[in-house]
């Protein structure tokens, strides 16, 4: 597609819900971004993929969260058990090269999480 | 990855040209300076890239001395549509780490 594009754009939930955050990359992107923005906060990194491969898995807050992409395009954010702390805006960027050097990333409009 | 260090927030007005300095002084020898640019509800755009010296493109100036300890985004006559949070970035590596942004807010 054009751009980066994030499903569901709002979503909530029940404390203590499973939900699944949906990231479709620009085509051709081989990686792949998850971050997450509490209000009025920075930016803060999740996971990265490299094709269908995630590198990086650091950025994980906990085992409640785990990712996937399949076919080198879409990927999937799922939290478990959710908790009110995990509110916040998730948001996914793709980047044509492994590195987002000279390209930059590109990111989609995110995913806003309300546990209730 | 090197960390950034760059104010938290600024104000200006309309028609200014608006400097914002970003400190790094632990930049390493590959490490690049990106600048992005988030609006509210929207994921950050990015803006400006550059190694050393000056970048320009239609946006933005980005200007780098020869240390590379530190660079500055200049925003050259703001508009209220400037009004964002701007975020600079250092590292070549996979993963990127955004600090919490300068926060500029344009006056008419």
């Amino acid at each position: 597609g054009a751009g980066v594009s994030q499903s569901p754009s709002n979503k909530v939930t029940e404390k203590g819900k499973d939900v699944e955050l949906r990231c479709d990359p620009i085509s051709g992107h081989t990686a792949l971004y998850w971050y997450r923005q509490s209000l009025g906060q920075g930016l803060e990194f999740l996971i990265y993929f490299q094709g269908n491969s995630a590198p990086d898995k650091s950025g994980l807050p906990s085992d409640r969260f785990s990712a996937e992409r399949t076919g080198g395009s879409v990927s999937t954010l799922t939290i478990q058990r959710t908790q009110q702390e995990d509110s916040a805006v998730y948001l996914c960027a793709s980047s044509l090269a492994p590195s987002a050097l000279d390209y930059g990333y590109t990111f989609g409009s995110g995913t806003r999480l309300t546990v209730v | 990855l090197a960390k950034t260090t760059q104010p938290i927030s600024m104000d200006s007005y309309e028609g200014q040209e608006v400097n914002i300095t970003c400190s790094h002084n632990n930049i390493a020898t590959n490490d690049y300076i990106t600048w992005y640019q988030q609006f509210p509800s929207q994921g950050p755009r990015f803006i400006i890239q550059g190694y050393k010296t000056k970048v320009t493109n239609e946006v933005a100036s980005l200007f780098i001395p020869a240390d590379r300890k530190s660079s500055t985004l200049s925003l050259p006559r703001v508009s209220l549509s400037d009004t964002a949070v701007y975020y600079c970035l250092v590292g070549e590596d996979d993963k990127i780490i955004f600090g919490k942004g300068t926060r500029l807010h344009i006056l008419p």
